[in-house]
């Protein structure tokens, strides 16, 4: 499975928009970019998952390059809530047979 | 349906007994996921089912880790002789396998706690 490289942290104010971005040199073509949301004390939540181009739903939208060597989580104008670890995870489609999580993005939003 | 169950929330036990963990999928997930998470870490595959068949153990997954899934429903993961390093968060997430990637659905986890 490819590497993903993403920052540790992350600060930001409520109201503006957050960018996170994560590497994957290794990508695989048969590879999609999903990421993950974890609040302290909870199971990992999805969030948004693309092979290429940006894919946008109700919560976030993601960007990923032609190359695909690097995708960016975009979240809207975050509030306080959205304080938690966000993880950048690639894997094999088709088969989804498990995630490879990294240490992910520790995002601390504040007033 | 509520989602992933996860029974207990919370464990405490004494290094050298034996612990059980139960998950409950979603209903029609045929996929079931086992991870450890310690703190500061993103959570490590231990092992999945595909309905009762468990396809892929992880490393991780000791001769005292051994986890079942009869009849393709609820899973049980049970630590044999528990050690202090044992001490962790245990997620089990489900999913529908359908041809592609698809979101794997996670419960709130197991907090286990070796004195």
């Amino acid at each position: 499975l490819a590497k993903t490289t993403q920052p540790i942290s992350m600060d930001s104010y409520e109201g503006q928009e957050v960018n996170i971005t994560c590497s994957h040199n290794n990508i695989a073509t048969n590879d999609y970019i999903t990421w993950y949301q974890q609040f302290p004390s909870q199971g990992p939540r999805f969030i948004i998952q693309g092979y290429k181009t940006k894919v946008t739903n109700e919560v976030a939208s993601l960007f990923i390059p032609a190359d695909r060597k690097s995708s960016t989580l975009s979240l809207p104008r975050v509030s306080l809530s959205d304080t938690a670890v966000y993880y950048c995870l690639v894997g094999d489609s088709g088969t989804a047979s498990k995630l490879t999580f990294g240490t992910g993005t520790r995002l601390q939003v504040t007033l | 349906d509520t989602g992933v169950s996860q029974d207990p929330r919370h464990k405490i036990t004494k290094r050298g007994q034996n612990v059980t963990f139960r998950c409950d999928p979603i209903s029609e997930h045929n996929r079931l996921y086992w991870y450890r998470q310690t703190l500061g870490q993103g959570p490590e595959f231990l092992t999945y089912f595909q309905n009762e068949a468990q396809l892929e153990k992880s490393r991780l997954l000791s001769d005292r880790f051994s986890a079942e899934r009869p009849k393709g429903s609820f899973s049980t993961l049970e630590i044999q002789r528990t050690e202090q390093g044992d001490s962790a968060m245990y997620l089990c997430a489900s999913s529908l396998e359908h041809g592609k990637n698809t979101e794997a659905f996670f419960g709130q986890g197991t907090r286990l706690t070796v004195v």
